[in-house]
């Protein structure tokens, strides 16, 4: 079973709306950690933004924010008033403390284009 | 400026010709790790090491190995490379496994 699921292959937004990308994940361990990190088409990997199985409020960062929902497993990046520069891919990743070690899974990616 | 570096940043080579790629990163990270990137699949992890003289495998590590004799380093060696490793590595650090992870620019290998 896949461990952590982006289900949106592409997402369109227009510059200055929300948009909220999908991460659903996989797991029995009580111990994990969810990451969110981008990728623009000049390839490099950027860490957004993290969100403890144990953390009692959900993480935000500037314009983004993640909607933790542990009981339905999902870990949704929110990213506010869209910005040109927001166009890149979107890759969640999961870390089990206890199931797997240091080992860190990544979904498939969400690739986010802003319209001006 | 704290960085990751790989070198070499593309190469192109030919099927069974050792190749080693090297990672360096100067944050004084304990926790280092070796990522391939293929179209929809996302990063899949392929040897990480918790620190000096500790590795492990992750999910994809076969025809691949790796060394940690020194903290800042991490080479990721193909003894035998194949075309199905044609691929682009990334190489990334942090100060533990739950910490996020620096990347390094990645580097794009094609196995001929």
């Amino acid at each position: 079973a896949q461990k952590i699921t982006q289900t949106q292959p592409g997402m369109f937004v227009q510059e200055k709306e929300a948009v909220t990308l999908d991460c659903t994940y996989d797991t029995s361990d009580p111990s994990y950690g969810l990451f969110w990190y981008k990728q623009p088409s000049s390839g490099e990997m950027i860490f957004l933004i993290y969100q403890g199985s144990y953390d009692q409020q959900n993480a935000t960062e500037g314009r983004y924010s993640l909607n933790f929902q542990k009981a339905r497993k999902s870990a949704n990046l929110v990213i506010s008033a869209s910005q040109l520069g927001d166009s890149a891919m979107y890759f969640c990743a999961m870390r089990e403390e206890e199931t797997s070690g240091s080992r860190l899974t990544f979904g498939e990616g969400t690739q986010l284009t802003v319209n001006p | 400026e704290a960085q990751v570096t790989q070198n070499p940043r593309y190469l192109i080579t030919v099927t069974g010709k050792k190749l080693t790629v090297t990672c360096s990163q100067n944050m004084n990270h304990e926790y280092m790790s070796w990522y391939r990137q293929d179209p929809g699949l996302g990063l899949r992890q392929i040897y990480y090491s918790m620190n000096v003289e500790v590795t492990d495998k992750g999910d994809v590590p076969e025809g691949y190995k790796v060394s940690r004799k020194e903290k800042r380093n991490f080479p990721l060696i193909l003894e035998s490379p194949s075309p199905n490793q044609t691929s682009l590595y990334f190489c990334a650090s942090s100060w533990t496994g739950f910490q996020p992870q620096h990347f390094g620019d990645g580097t794009r290998l094609s196995i001929l």
